[in-house]
């Protein structure tokens, strides 16, 4: 079957590093996506790895190693701002279609 | 910048009530998403389209149905309400070029049924 692992929920001081990891069992992988949500609002796109290695963007960076199946999403100089929930979401190839299968989310609460 | 609008953002709709959810973006995007969000759960994928009047199931189906009529409009229809349907409801939208996978989400409709 497939399978998305990430911790429900985090907490971080601002000012810090925080690194939220995800694991996954998923047959025909394209990449892997993180997503950034506040309460209420839309999910919004971090970043996509399809891959192994680490991207860097900003105060975001995202890794990903296929042979694990493992990625992690770090985020730098954590701000207030960065209290919301990542998602972890896996393209997987099936059936002539490519979907994105999420993870249940890890909620991050920065506090000052 | 892709938009992506959704017809209400809260609804309240009585058990056994026909409920209509409309999603429209403004890329021209040829791929359209229907996803539900519950707590614990994440995002999971109701029905997924990639072409005008085109339809495909996605994991959880049961007690949905969609109408892809135009490229720009995706509808999300529930026959019967039921109250295990109270959810936010979420659309996307991403290219069908294979440029991006990307998917563009709008902000939700919270249903309540009752």
């Amino acid at each position: 079957g497939q399978n998305i692992d990430q911790p429900t929920e985090m907490t971080a001081t601002e000012g810090a590093i925080v690194q939220i990891n995800c694991t996954y069992q998923t047959s025909g992988f394209n990449g892997l996506f993180w997503y950034q949500q506040h309460a209420g609002e839309a999910p919004t796109f971090l970043s996509y790895n399809v891959l192994d290695g680490l991207e860097e963007k900003g105060r975001f960076s995202s890794f990903l190693s296929r042979s694990k199946g493992y990625s992690y999403l770090l985020l730098k100089e954590l701000q207030m701002k960065d209290s919301a929930s990542y998602l972890c979401a896996v393209l997987s190839h099936s059936g002539g279609y490519n979907k994105l299968i999420f993870g249940a989310g890890t909620r991050l609460a920065v506090h000052p | 910048d892709v938009k992506v609008t959704q017809s209400s953002r809260y609804l309240v709709k009585r058990t056994g009530e026909k409920v209509f959810l409309e999603c429209v973006q403004d890329m021209d995007h040829e791929n359209m998403f229907w996803y539900r969000q519950d707590p614990g759960l994440g995002l999971r994928l109701i029905y997924f389209s990639y072409d005008v009047k085109m339809k495909e199931k996605g994991d959880i189906p049961e007690g949905y149905s969609v109408s892809r009529e135009k490229k720009e409009r995706f509808s999300l229809i529930l026959e019967s309400a039921s109250t295990n349907q109270t959810s936010m409801y979420l659309c996307a939208s991403s290219p069908g070029d294979g440029s991006s996978y990307e998917q563009y989400f709008g902000p939700g409709t919270r249903l309540t049924v009752t």
